[in-house]
């Protein structure tokens, strides 16, 4: 079975740091893109920042650029996001998802970062 | 506000058929980028339902059917159930943002 599984959420205070993973298993996870897709509460989907399946390639919406950092252990078949220098408007469930060109599929059951004093 | 609109909710009664649109612009449904629909039930990560603007994966109800013109697409529904109460999202690739992959604002579907 295709599976992602997210860990790392929690409360943060402002400016504070986080390091999420996500733990991918049931296919060649060194074989597809990789995005993480975050959710405000009681808000929409937007994305936030895909590798390539080497990580010679990452991109990110403009609004985290310079502070999170997305990367990958082929090896270990995971995916992480750091995120620096957090802010309130970063409070949100983060979900990792399988990058293909037909879409995000799978994603995971997601992980809620709060920033707050 | 999103790149690609969409209605914030529609409506509809058992049985009847509902259509959801997405309305972009030349950079991303205009220029030829695919739409994916996903939804998303109360509580629960969102779920692949249309992919390549009208292809539905395995397990989806052939009820859900995907379309695309222009600089739009739409989701359309038929034979609505009460498990269809959901929030409907689209998404696609815009050429003008880096690397982006864009989402619409989310539709909410209420089942009469």
């Amino acid at each position: 079975e295709v599976q992602l599984v997210e860990s790392g959420g929690g409360l943060v205070q402002p400016g504070g740091s986080l390091r999420l993973s996500c733990a991918a298993s049931g296919f060649t996870f060194s074989s597809y893109w990789m995005s993480w897709v975050r959710q405000a509460p009681g808000k929409g989907l937007e994305w936030v920042a895909n590798i390539k399946q080497d990580g010679s390639e990452k991109y990110y919406v403009d609004s985290v650029k310079g502070r999170f950092t997305i990367s990958r252990d082929n090896a270990k078949n995971s995916l992480y996001l750091q995120m620096n220098s957090l802010r309130a408007e970063d409070t949100a469930v983060y979900y990792c998802a399988r990058d293909r060109q037909d879409g995000y599929n799978p994603w995971g059951q997601g992980t809620l970062v709060t920033v707050s004093s | 506000q999103s790149v690609l609109t969409q209605p914030p909710s529609v409506s509809g009664a058992p049985g009847q058929r509902v259509t959801i649109s997405c309305t972009g612009s030349s950079s991303n449904i205009g220029a030829g980028y695919d739409v994916h629909w996903y939804q998303q039930l109360p509580g629960t990560a969102p779920k692949l339902l249309i992919y390549g603007n009208s292809n539905r994966p395995s397990g989806v109800p052939d009820r859900f059917s995907g379309s695309k013109s222009g600089t739009s697409a739409s989701l359309a529904i038929t034979g609505l159930q009460a498990e269809d109460e959901a929030d409907y999202y689209c998404q696609s690739y815009d050429s003008s943002l880096s690397g982006s992959n864009v989402f619409g604002g989310g539709t909410k579907l209420t089942v009469l």
